[in-house]
């Protein structure tokens, strides 16, 4: 078993749908990532969390220590949203372990 | 501009051959890190450098070595020893040198393909 979870590993969504995507980790942690990566490979940090909730324009972080969990929502998706999206978490050391991603493709 | 770049964006490998992925950044980061993603699974890491002069193996190192001779230069060289490198390889710079809150931005990264 992954120590890093995600799921859906596919979504397809229309656009304007709310979309959520999971991710759940079985070690301790000192801060969960989500990163998107486009379809030509680069890699972009969208959110760093520790605790509680983050927002940027139309995505929301959220995380629950307790439960060792966290949740990335786009809210009005757009066909430009579409790309994978990873969750990576700290573990007290220098190192990511990344989840598998989750590919999202928005369609007009 | 301030980010890191990678060269090649594809990279063709023959049997036998050492290839070099190259991996710049202008961040004025201490810590560098090279990953390998392959269908389906997480990014692995290959090796990670806090400091110049100084480099640790990751998780996947055998096959590859790097250098750090300079803050902003981390190459990694593909060896015949890896017996499968077809792969994306992405290399990432981090400011805290590794501490558990760190920051990671990601070059653009480089396809290598096998001949």
């Amino acid at each position: 078993k992954n120590e890093v979870e995600q799921s859906p590993q596919n979504l397809t969504a229309q656009e304007g749908e709310f979309i959520t995507i999971n991710c759940s980790y079985s070690v301790g942690i000192s801060a969960l990532h989500w990163l998107q990566q486009h379809p030509g490979g680069g890699i972009v940090s969208l959110f760093m969390l520790s605790s509680g909730k983050k927002k940027h324009g139309r995505l929301i972080a959220t995380i629950n220590i307790q439960e060792k969990h966290s949740s990335l929502h786009i809210t009005a998706s757009h066909p430009r949203d579409s790309a994978v999206y990873i969750c990576a978490v700290h573990s007290g050391t220098y190192k990511y372990i990344f989840g598998t991603g989750t590919r999202l493709k928005v369609l007009a | 501009d301030g980010g890191i770049t990678q060269s090649p964006k594809y990279l063709f490998r023959k049997e036998g051959q050492n290839v070099t992925l190259s991996c710049e950044q202008n961040l004025n980061h201490d810590a560098m890190y090279w990953y390998r993603q392959d269908p389906g699974q997480g990014l692995r890491l290959i090796y990670y450098s806090q400091i110049v002069n100084d480099f640790q193996k990751g998780d996947i190192a055998e096959g590859y070595s790097v250098s750090r001779e300079k803050k902003e230069s981390f190459p990694l060289t593909v060896t015949s020893a890896q017996k499968n490198p077809t792969a994306f390889y992405l290399c990432a710079s981090g400011l805290s040198g590794g501490g558990n809150q760190e920051t990671q931005y990601f070059g653009p990264g480089t396809r290598l393909l096998v001949l």
